[in-house]
């Protein structure tokens, strides 16, 4: 069975410095990560995913996504964080080929503020 | 933007009522999920529907959750009775299969409080 670790339960940045948004990642085989953005009284939204290819994805917002097949980690980033950033930020992962919808596993969730 | 609808936003009732969440998927999609979202618990898998059969279920308590998908615009998650233990935000996803590296796509939930 897959699993997903998000270590931290709060990353406090000031604005205008990089943040980083760690999670790692268990699943047989290859993975689809995928990264999820919640603000407060909304549903999950949905900001990138890496499925193959270049380990660094691109996503909304100037966030970005390094995949680190060795480390089995799949880390958050942005260069230059914003106020506005401040949300409850998800990973999820889901087994390459496997059948029978695309269900994902969950992290329990990073709670980041930035402060000015 | 296409956008998985969820109804009401807000219910608040005393245990031991009947409660019916309502979730219209994204127009096309084919797999729905249920999710319960607590601050002990974090999120939570109840079920999914793909091609509106359920897939699985284990993460709902049998004795009184249950869910249906009566038609592809409607899903449906019922609670009865009631408990306060219930009370969480309930949310639904909608995705695409085949096609496994597509995002699930989440409706803005529903608040659910049991007095």
């Amino acid at each position: 069975a897959q699993s997903v670790a998000q270590p931290e339960d709060q990353v406090n940045v000031a604005e205008g410095n990089p943040l980083t948004v760690k999670c790692t990642y268990s699943v047989s085989g290859n993975p689809y990560l995928f990264w999820y953005v919640q603000y407060p009284n909304r549903g999950l939204q949905f900001l990138l995913k890496y499925i193959t290819g270049d380990n660094l994805v691109k996503g909304s917002y100037g966030f970005e996504a390094e995949f680190n097949k060795s480390q089995t980690s799949f880390h958050l980033k942005k260069p230059s964080a914003l106020v506005s950033d401040s949300a409850l930020y998800f990973c999820a992962v889901r087994p390459v080929g496997t059948g029978g919808g695309n269900k994902l596993t969950f992290g329990t969730g990073t709670q980041l503020k930035v402060e000015l | 933007d296409a956008r998985v609808t969820q109804t009401p936003r807000h219910k608040v009732t005393e245990m031991g009522q009947e409660v019916t969440m309502r979730c219209q998927p994204i127009l096309g999609h084919n797999t729905v999920f249920w999710y319960r979202q607590t601050m002990m618990q974090g999120l939570e898998l109840l079920a999914y529907f793909r091609n509106r059969a359920p897939l699985d279920d284990s993460g709902m308590p049998k004795d009184r959750f249950s869910a249906e998908m009566p038609d592809a615009t409607l899903a449906t998650l019922k609670i009865q009775p009631s408990e306060p233990r219930d009370s969480a935000v309930y949310f639904c996803a909608s995705g695409l299969v085949p096609g496994g590296n597509q995002p699930q796509h989440f409706g803005d939930g529903t608040r659910l409080s049991i007095l």
